[in-house]
């Protein structure tokens, strides 16, 4: 099962207007990532933030992380019709019994911003 | 400043055919990841090298599927016979080093098989 899910699956806001996705996940981690994905691209790496941090921040980008709760979410403030793409959360997570840890992606929210 | 490469970016074949999927990635980096991306399933990691060397390979869907990766600087993903269901994305990304370190992608291959 995936260890970080996406809520909402898709968003649709208007440019200017503040967008929050958040994720949540099953175990206990180390580290979680958010990556960005535009259409018919790779994902590129947004941010991470460790499992004893609760806030980051990177310009526009509001990250937090409430790992009593195993969520975090994320802000884009000011959005642009450019952040229109797929936003996905990675946690870092080993399979039970194992020894070797990966990072596993929740299936994102598709944010749409309109100019 | 080269980020990871794939070729081909786009691949039509037909069932049974064989398909080869290459990499190279971010000269430095020591880790090396091959993912599959469909609507239904998402991304989902199908094998990792760490220096060369395949570290999990629990993600590989079955025995068609193989992977090398013969120097620091390139690697393939191999498909034979090739399948419907095998139609998806293919993303290399590869780390600095490990598993849950930033991962950078490639532009990814489409594969069609017919």
């Amino acid at each position: 099962s995936q260890q970080g899910e996406e809520d909402p699956q898709a968003l649709s806001i208007q440019e200017g207007e503040n967008a929050t996705m958040n994720c949540s996940y099953k175990t206990s981690i180390n580290n979680l990532q958010w990556y960005r994905q535009n259409s018919g691209r790779g994902l590129v790496h947004l941010i991470l933030i460790r499992s004893n941090e609760r806030e980051k921040h990177s310009g526009r980008l509001r990250v937090t992380l409430d790992t009593s709760k195993k969520s975090s979410s994320l802000l884009i403030t000011a959005s642009r019709a450019a952040d229109t793409a797929s936003y996905f959360c990675a946690t870092d997570s080993r399979e039970s019994g194992g020894s070797n840890y990966k990072l596993t992606f929740g299936k994102g929210t598709l944010l749409t911003v309109n100019p | 400043d080269a980020g990871v490469i794939q070729s081909p970016r786009h691949e039509v074949t037909e069932m049974g055919q064989e398909v080869t999927l290459r990499c190279k990635p971010i000269s430095g980096h020591n880790s090396l990841f091959w993912y599959r991306q469909t609507m239904m399933r998402g991304l989902e990691l199908l094998i990792y090298f760490n220096n060369n060397v395949p570290i999990d390979d629990s993600g590989m869907p079955e025995d068609r599927f193989s992977a090398k990766m013969p120097n620091a600087s390139f690697s393939t993903l191999k498909i034979q016979p090739s399948e419907p269901r095998d139609s998806a994305v293919y993303f290399c990304a590869s780390s600095l080093d490990g598993a849950v370190d930033t991962q950078y992608f490639g532009p990814g291959t489409r594969l069609t098989v017919l």
